[in-house]
């Protein structure tokens, strides 16, 4: 079982809808969370971030972790075309020498 | 505005013939990643430094792999000698020590014929 676990799609979803993006992770360690948006031939850049447990809210995006079952999401509100691309989430533990472990990226096209 | 760059963005080879990445980091980040990405297994760390040491490079084949950071604003990644199931795209990304921001590269899309 690799330590975190992501649903790779693809998700296809019309302009306007609510997007619930997902992973769970093995790694109790684990304290920092990450969302990553990549763009296709483009390397990853970083959505949201998020300390521990708790809900991040940022625009239109909003970052939920639940470390008592190992799970993350991510929801996105009023999802735009703009939006399709792979989102990956990262995770990091302390003393871990800031080192991420990445799930395999989510594809989502949001169609017009 | 700053940004991690790298160098080729593509890179056609023949088996067996050694190919070399580079990568310049933002200036101020002391910290460097190489990760690799395919749709099998998704980003992969390969090896990453701090301040030009090599912090772990555990996630490198160590045959033919091998990583460098010559200076501050330089890492190279470079295989020897490639081969097919290298074929991938490597990603360069850069941090600030006291920050879990990586800044990723756009990238060199290898393919090892």
């Amino acid at each position: 079982q690799k330590e975190v676990e992501q649903d790779p799609g693809p998700l296809s979803v019309p302009e306007g809808a609510i997007v619930s993006l997902n992973c769970t992770y093995s790694n109790s360690a684990f304290q920092y969370f990450m969302w990553y948006r990549q763009y296709s031939r483009k390397g990853p850049e970083l959505l949201m971030y998020t300390y521990s447990s708790g809900n991040k809210e940022d625009g239109r995006f909003t970052a939920q972790v639940d470390k008592s079952s190992k799970y993350i999401s991510l929801f996105i509100r009023d999802s735009q075309p703009s939006d399709s691309a792979t989102y990956l989430c990262a995770m990091s533990a302390p003393g871990s020498n800031y080192k991420l472990t990445f799930g395999k990226g989510t594809l989502l096209t949001v169609n017009p | 505005d700053a940004r991690v760059t790298q160098t080729p963005r593509d890179k056609v080879t023949e088996m067996g013939q050694e190919v070399t990445m580079r990568c310049q980091p933002i200036l101020g980040h002391n910290t460097v990643f190489w990760y690799r990405q395919t749709m099998m297994q998704g980003l992969e760390l390969l090896a990453y430094f701090r301040n030009r040491a090599p912090l772990d490079d555990s996630g490198m084949p160590k045959d033919r792999f091998s990583a460098e950071m010559p200076d501050a604003t330089l890492a190279t990644l470079k295989i020897q000698p490639s081969e097919p199931r290298d074929s991938a795209v490597y990603f360069c990304a850069s941090t600030r020590d006291s920050n879990n921001e990586q800044f990723f590269g756009p990238g060199t899309r290898l393919t090892v014929l």
